[in-house]
């Protein structure tokens, strides 16, 4: 069965800093597989998706994901954080023909000035 | 544009009491998805419609769950007999196909008393 497992529940960083958000997962197969972004009392945001076109993926904002088979990873990263990046981010992969999603239990992302 | 809309955004109601949660998806988007996020987790996947077809209803926690699509626009979330465990955020997302990403809304927050 899928998964993805987000190492940290909690990370903080200062603003200027990079960012690292971890993730695993879980899968018999090649997955496809997403990082979201979901800001307080809103919805979720699509930050990036990969689709095995390429293993190095850029999204929105600045953020960008590796996709490492040998380690089964999809870490988030972005050179330098943003006050307005603080929220939560989730890892999520698609099941199965019909798309539903499954995610991970999310990081939450604090910026300190 | 328009993105998927949710209402009400709050709703409190009575343990016992039957609620209604509505989702308006983006105009043309044919697949159609409810996920319940609990507070501090991630979301979790609860059913899916392909137009006005519920395709998987397997994340429904109970027989107190109802959802539909009657014409293949508009979906309604039916909970009766609420119970306190139902409380928690409801996430409507839709997608042009169902391995396509996903567009959220921003939530109906549902607390039982």
């Amino acid at each position: 069965a899928q998964s993805v497992t987000q190492l940290d529940s909690h990370v903080s960083v200062s603003e200027g800093t990079p960012v690292l958000l971890r993730c695993n997962y879980s899968s018999s197969y090649s997955p496809s597989l997403f990082w979201y972004v979901q800001h307080p009392n809103k919805g979720l945001q699509l930050l990036l998706k990969y689709t095995s076109a390429a293993t190095l993926v850029k999204g929105i904002n600045g953020f960008e994901a590796e996709f490492k088979k040998s380690e089964t990873s999809f870490h988030l990263t972005k050179p330098s954080a943003h006050m307005s990046d603080a929220a939560e981010y989730f890892c999520v992969a698609l099941r199965g023909s019909q798309g539903n999603l499954i995610f991970g239990k999310g990081t939450k992302l604090s910026v300190k000035p | 544009g328009a993105g998927v809309s949710q209402s009400p955004r709050y709703k409190v109601a009575k343990r016992g009491q039957d609620v209604a949660l509505r989702c308006d998806p983006i105009s043309g988007h044919v697949s159609l998805f409810w996920y319940q996020q609990a507070l501090g987790q991630g979301p979790e996947f609860l059913t899916y419609f392909q137009n006005e077809a519920q395709l998987d209803k397997s994340g429904l926690p109970s027989d107190r769950f109802f959802a539909e699509r009657p014409e293949g626009s508009v979906s309604t979330l039916k909970i009766q007999r609420t119970q306190q465990e139902d409380s928690a955020v409801y996430l409507c997302a839709s997608s042009l196909g169902p391995r396509e990403p996903q567009h959220f809304g921003d939530g109906t927050r549902l607390s039982i008393l």
